[in-house]
């Protein structure tokens, strides 16, 4: 099946910095991926939705400017969370779909700690 | 705006036991249906995907049925084992627009041995 990897898998950084999250479709190329956020036992909300060569489209409440989203090729898209605050502590998952797929394909989630 | 929800929030059952998921949402004008596995910390395992034609999808001891009518999916597990124990998402991509999957809050199992 699609193999879809996030990097780090893992980041800790302190208050005001930023961080980027690398997603990658190893094996197809992902005209869509979109972005989710979960919360400690809480579901997946999605962030925004990008299509490669185009602006991200993002989801009522999430700030544009504090979420940086580029899908700059067809198999890579980066989440950078600017000036990041604890309150941004989470765990995103990227998802990626081809042109022709019935399927969402999901990394295997980034958890960032800011302290 | 599709809404959608799973009955119950956490359910413990001891192993052997068959078991009933829940899901159910609010806009039927969808595309697909798919139910997770997510272990604690870790990313999302794809259990079953139904198109919106379909009405049931089995995957070994896993059966997932759709009545998009009303709205609502059930997961069916049969003969419970510990290692079921995880959280399970239901999910459904939406026939119009972005297209995204939205996420129903998701059910909590432990089996217990």
């Amino acid at each position: 099946g699609a193999v879809v990897s996030q990097h780090p898998s893992r980041v800790i950084c302190k208050s005001g910095t930023s961080v980027k999250i690398e997603c990658r479709s190893l094996d197809f190329q992902a005209t869509t991926m979109f972005w989710y956020r979960q919360f400690p036992k809480q579901s997946l909300m999605l962030m925004a939705t990008s299509n490669e060569g185009s602006k991200a489209t993002y989801e009522q409440g999430v700030e544009k400017d504090k979420f940086l989203i580029n899908h700059a090729s067809l198999t890579l898209s980066t989440l950078t969370v600017t000036s990041a605050h604890p309150e941004d502590s989470s765990f995103y998952i990227c998802s990626a779909r081809s042109l022709d797929s019935y399927e969402q394909y999901f990394g295997p989630g980034t958890r960032l700690t800011v302290t | 705006k599709q809404e959608v929800t799973q009955i119950p929030a956490a359910l413990s059952v001891p192993e052997g036991e068959n078991l009933v998921l829940n899901c159910s949402f609010t806009d039927s004008a969808i595309y697909n249906l798919q139910w997770f596995r997510q272990d604690p910390g870790k990313g999302l395992t794809s259990l079953l995907l139904i198109q919106s034609s379909q009405r049931e999808q089995t995957s070994g001891r896993l059966n997932a049925s759709l009545d998009k009518s009303s709205g609502r999916s059930t997961l069916y597990i049969a003969a419970s084992q510990p290692g079921d124990s995880a959280t399970y998402l239901c999910a459904v991509r939406p026939g119009t627009g972005r297209r995204a999957l939205t996420f129903g809050s998701g059910t909590r199992l432990q089996v217990q041995p």
